[in-house]
């Protein structure tokens, strides 16, 4: 168990729809950070948050958003969904601390959502 | 921005036999070189990582070299055995916490008994 935990576990929508996947980083985690792996592909980088601010995109669609909360638990929300975005969620966290003399960024995943969409 | 090639995509050896994935990496700041093992449907799993004041690093059967020199790093496996069957990815970051690491394409290795 890495300390990550995401919600749901897996989630059945429709097209057209409108999701949101939660995340809770471990435990004095600052950064959080949002991947999408679809069938047998590799891990596609989305969206990075850092102490409630976003630091570093990716290939984000512009159909999705997330944001990071005071608490630090971050979302993602995934609107107009298309059968293409059907895939395996996966949000990471890591210490990240700015400044640090050492790298602070190993990543520790969550289980993951599964969104299967219809 | 990183980019980071890894190869091979797929690799079959047999149980015992040691297995090699390479990646290389654009970005000369990294410094930072984290290794991932992900079986079927379950999370990314850290299974060693490399800074880039050291060019070798081991965990019983596991070890990774850094060439910066080069800019390729690799993570090696001896005495394979099945359960090391899984997809594995490499990554470069250069910390700070402002930068996003950039994983590679995954190598999906199998370990034939």
């Amino acid at each position: 168990d890495s300390g990550v935990t995401q919600t749901p576990k897996h989630l059945i929508t429709a097209t057209g729809q409108r999701v949101t996947l939660r995340c809770s980083p471990r435990s004095g985690d600052l950064s959080v950070y949002w991947y999408q792996q679809s069938l047998d592909q590799g891990l596609q980088f989305l969206i990075q948050y850092y102490n409630g601010e976003e630091r570093a995109k990716g290939n984000i669609l512009e159909r999705f958003s997330a944001q990071q909360f005071p608490d630090l638990h971050s979302e993602l929300n995934l609107s107009s969904l298309e059968l293409g975005d059907s895939a395996l969620y996966f949000c990471a966290s890591s210490v990240s601390l700015a400044g640090a003399r050492t790298n602070t960024d190993t990543q520790y995943f969550g289980p993951g959502t599964r969104l299967t969409v219809l | 921005g990183e980019n980071v090639e890894q190869h091979p995509s797929t690799l079959s050896v047999q149980e015992g036999d040691s297995a090699v994935i390479k990646c290389t990496y654009s970005d000369s700041a990294s410094n930072y070189f984290p290794w991932y093992k992900q079986e079927l449907g379950k999370r990314p799993q850290l299974i060693i990582d490399i800074r880039s004041n050291v060019g070798e690093k081991k965990d019983q059967r596991i070890a990774v070299t850094l060439n910066k020199t080069a800019k390729h790093f690799s993570l090696h496996i001896t005495e394979t055995q099945p359960e090391d069957s899984a997809v594995y990815f490499c990554a470069a970051s250069w910390g700070g916490g402002y930068q996003k690491v950039t994983f590679g394409t995954g190598t999906k290795l199998q370990v034939i008994p």
